[in-house]
């Protein structure tokens, strides 16, 4: 068990719909970072937040936003689905924020499908 | 940036046969190196990593890899895999300064077979 929690573990919507993805890092972290998982794409990186800021964005949509609040858990919100957004999606966090990165831990995951 | 190629999409290998799977980085800046695990239907569990120091870096498992900097790779290797170890594996960089997200290889699956 990394610490790290997603919820939920897996959801079904329909194209045009919009969904959050929660994750509830690692008691203590301070980074969240959230990722794709796609068979096409690989894991790719969508967003970092330190302590409630947005630190590092990566491929993510526009119609994809996250935040953190002040109890540091995440939310990633999907909206406007399409098919190609069925994916895992996992949440990771870590000590680091500004400082080097030197172990993330990852949670479970939320595979979204989108029918 | 900094970008990651994982040359095998998969390895079949024997039980009791040694492995190696391939990583090779780019980056013009100081990296840290990582090799996570994901088994069926799970998360990325960390096996090892290189921050800096002795170039050859042990791991969960019973895996262990090898920095070099000069070919810029990290391969991971395990000298007796067992069934237990058939999953994906990636290798990730991330720099040691500026901006910390990992960077990921596309994976490398290990089958293992009887």
């Amino acid at each position: 068990d990394s610490g790290v929690t997603q919820t939920p573990k897996h959801l079904i919507t329909a194209t045009g719909q919009r969904v959050t993805l929660r994750c509830s890092p690692r008691s203590g972290d301070l980074s969240v970072y959230w990722y794709q998982q796609s068979l096409d794409q690989g894991l790719q990186f969508l967003i970092q937040y330190y302590n409630g800021e947005e630190r590092a964005k990566g491929n993510i949509l526009e119609r994809f936003s996250a935040q953190q609040f002040p109890d540091l858990h995440s939310e990633l919100n999907l909206s406007s689905l399409e098919l190609g957004d069925s994916a895992l999606y996992f949440c990771a966090s870590s000590a680091a924020g500004t400082g080097p990165n030197t172990e993330a831990f990852f949670g479970q995951g939320t595979r979204l499908t989108v029918v | 940036a900094q970008s990651v190629t994982q040359l095998d999409s998969q390895v079949p290998v024997f039980e009791e046969a040694p492995v190696e799977l391939r990583c090779n980085y780019s980056s013009s800046v100081s990296v840290y190196l990582f090799w996570y695990v994901q088994y069926p239907n799970q998360g990325l569990q960390l096996l090892l990593k290189y921050l800096s120091g002795s170039t050859l870096v042990k791991g969960i498992n019973g895996f262990e890899a090898e920095f070099n900097k000069s070919q810029t790779s990290f391969h991971l290797r395990k000298p007796s895999v067992h069934i237990s170890d058939t999953a994906e594996y990636f290798c990730a960089v991330s720099k040691a300064s500026g901006t910390y997200k990992y960077i990921f290889g596309t994976g490398t699956r290990l089958k293992v077979l009887a």
